[in-house]
């Protein structure tokens, strides 16, 4: 199986702050990675796909890139409303794992 | 618009079997696998397999092999996933997702989850 490891699993940050969020795999996955965003009591949220593209209605200022085992999501001016866990996820191969989130709140 | 829906909440007692239903409405339900995806409580997401609703082809994680079924009624645009045996560590909001964007694409749209609760 392939192995997802993000970091941090956490992170303080403020309104305005440029955040990355590091996601390795255990293996080559080429381009199959996936982040998503989940709100307490909420399903995950798709962001960006195939590494850097944006899903329709995301707002620019997320991003996403990396290629091989080593990938990153930034969110270049923090927002309220981007308080909330990021996952990646590979779909390279099943099982289609995910990493084990990173949780962004309010400094 | 492409939706997911859904059944309610559970509770079961230990060994016992569940059966959760996904309606997907607003699309070809026959043209995107779902998959299913499950988070224990305050805990990260876990794969579970997926289903091709056209052929009913399926594939499971090794952690569920022998005790995960995920069936399809195209009839009425429904997936299922049934848990047997069912253990307290089962308890988990559980998820349906669409994959999107051709083979191996992203999970683009979720159902809004189904909470599972396995207590004696």
């Amino acid at each position: 199986d392939i192995q997802m490891t993000q970091s941090p699993s956490s992170l303080s940050a403020s309104i305005g702050d440029r955040v990355t969020i590091t996601c390795r795999a255990s293996q080559s996955i080429s381009s199959y990675l996936t982040w998503y965003q989940q709100k307490p009591g909420k399903a995950p949220k798709l962001l960006i796909y195939a590494v850097s593209s944006l899903q329709s209605g995301v707002p620019s200022r997320f991003s996403g890139s990396g290629s091989g085992t080593d990938f990153i999501l930034t969110i270049s001016s923090l927002q309220p409303e981007d308080f909330a866990t990021y996952y990646c996820q590979q779909s390279f191969s099943t099982p289609r794992t995910f990493g084990q989130g990173t949780k962004v709140d309010i400094k | 618009q492409v939706q997911l829906v859904q059944s309610g909440a559970e509770v079961k007692k230990p060994g016992a079997s569940v059966k959760v239903s996904c309606k997907a409405s607003g699309y070809t339900f026959t043209g995107y696998y779902i998959h299913w995806v499950r988070q224990p409580p305050g805990q990260g997401l876990e794969w579970m397999g997926w289903i091709n609703p056209n052929s009913g082809g399926t594939n499971y994680a090794q952690n569920f092999q022998g005790r995960v079924t995920m069936t399809r009624d195209t009839s009425i645009s429904t997936a299922y996933m049934e848990l047997s045996r069912l253990r307290s560590d089962d308890t988990a909001v559980y998820y349906c997702a669409r994959e999107g964007y051709g083979y191996r694409g992203p999970l683009d749209y979720w159902g809004q989850g189904t909470l599972v609760t396995v207590s004696s």
